[in-house]
């Protein structure tokens, strides 16, 4: 299996709505990953998980809460997000942190109302 | 978070035509990959690079790792529509933590 999966594929939330974004992997990777990624612009890097723990959180705004419940999976809990948050999410891993291929998911395409 | 400069943005060519796009940073890397992401989908990546002046070839397409470390090409021969897409660099090095960062992306369009 060398696919990151990731669920739901669309996403339609109200700004008080509570929703979870979900990744699965089944590669033996270490590290996990999650990008915003805006309309014709590039992923921006948002959280890495190293062994299940949080290594990097690139300033991003705590309405996002990410959480690693074991090796293979990798959340992203959403509440009170703003429309501007609408994008596609991307999940990717690879074998550890710092290691030299990203393996990305299909992304999940948010929509905040 | 470190962005890496890509051009050109946009490339409208004929199919059969060869393209050429570089990705170039102020900081040195270690490891350029090239990915094309298709409309609403994740980046797939197309070819990985990780030594400077190496040169990998992926069916039709060709990358290079630049000399200075600082820059990288992607070479695309006889352009099908299916070349359609988004095509990102992406770099990482100890400038970036370690992290790839993304390119601004080269928009291609194949005109059968």
């Amino acid at each position: 299996d060398t696919e990151v999966t990731q669920t739901p594929k669309h996403l339609v939330m109200g700004m008080t709505n509570k929703k979870s974004l979900k990744c699965e992997q089944h590669m033996g990777h270490r590290a996990m990953y999650w990008y915003k990624q805006k309309a014709k612009k590039p992923p921006e890097l948002m959280f890495v998980y190293s062994y299940e723990k949080l290594s990097i959180n690139e300033s991003v705004p705590s309405r996002f809460s990410p959480e690693c419940p074991n090796s293979s999976l990798l959340n992203l809990h959403l509440h009170a997000l703003q429309p501007e948050d609408s994008a596609l999410y991307l999940c990717a891993s690879s074998h550890r942190i710092g290691a030299n291929v990203l393996t990305f998911g299909a992304g999940s395409r948010l929509t905040v109302l | 978070g470190q962005q890496l400069n890509q051009s050109p943005q946009s490339m409208f060519i004929q199919e059969g035509e060869d393209v050429s796009m570089n990705c170039t940073s102020s900081s040195i890397f270690n490891t350029w990959l090239w990915y094309k992401q298709d409309p609403g989908e994740g980046p797939v990546l197309l070819i990985a690079l990780y030594k400077a002046g190496e040169l990998t070839s992926n069916g039709r397409l060709t990358a290079q790792f630049g000399i200075t470390r600082k820059d990288s090409f992607l070479n695309i021969s006889a352009s099908i529509p299916s070349d359609v897409g988004i095509y990102f660099c992406a770099g990482q090095g100890l400038a970036s933590g370690n992290q790839f960062y993304f390119g601004t992306g080269t928009s291609l369009t194949v005109i059968p």
